[in-house]
């Protein structure tokens, strides 16, 4: 069991360049996340997904869009990367939406100059 | 604001002393769990409470959900330098559901030899 993974652990990218950041996890949880870190301010809720197919916003959405097509994948896209979304990107999952115990990954750090 | 507030933001002490974490909000809360992030990783749960008054031990860390279920706290006995790390709180709130998580904005704690 691999738990939950993510890629790149690294990246740089110039004002407007759009990537995406990857996460899977061979679990077979039902809800997935994503989250930023940033200094002082703990992790915030980007996107979620409650299953296949089912996206939703969580606080900080904005310059993000995610998709679901299956229960092991859950890439997180930035269309047009700014300064201000330099920072440390979580991917989480747990077994369901009921579910207390969340699994994290290793983290993304992005720098957007 | 942030939701759930942590104190101290930042902890240095000896090996061997005592410490206690809190973390406090205005809202009510279903559940509060605690995490600890080591550099470089993603969080890492070590407890979830869910009943107001609940106490729950794990080796030398003790955890407490308020009688209300507004507020939390860790308390570590005879602190060891593997404790350093950044410790983080996170409620589900009554009006989401479990997974849906509210970060604190954590404890950096640095155990000194």
């Amino acid at each position: 069991n691999a738990g939950v993974t993510q890629t790149p652990k690294f990246q740089v990218l110039k004002t407007g360049q759009s990537m995406t950041l990857q996460c899977a996890q061979d679990m077979n949880h039902e809800y997935m996340s994503w989250y930023r870190q940033d200094p002082g301010m703990g992790l915030r809720l980007i996107h979620y997904s409650v299953g296949a197919g089912i996206t939703d916003q969580g606080e900080v959405p904005n310059g993000y869009n995610v998709s679901r097509s299956t229960t092991e994948d859950f890439p997180l896209r930035l269309l047009s990367a700014a300064p201000s979304q330099t920072s440390v990107y979580f991917c989480a999952s747990s077994y369901s939406y009921s579910s207390y115990e969340q699994y994290f990954g290793p983290g993304t750090r992005l720098t957007v100059t | 604001t942030q939701l759930l507030e942590q104190s101290p933001q930042f902890l240095s002490i000896q090996e061997g002393e005592n410490l206690t974490v809190y973390c406090n909000s205005s809202s009510v809360f279903s559940s509060l769990q605690w995490y600890r992030q080591e550099p470089g990783e993603g969080p890492v749960l070590l407890v979830t409470v869910v009943t107001g008054g609940e106490v729950k031990k794990l080796k030398r860390l003790t955890f407490q959900f308020g009688d209300a279920r507004k507020d939390s706290s860790l308390h570590i006995t005879a602190a060891q330098p593997g404790d350093t790390g950044l410790y983080l709180c996170a409620g589900a709130r009554e009006e989401t559901s479990g997974s849906r998580l509210t970060f604190g904005e954590g404890t950096q704690l640095t155990v000194n030899p």
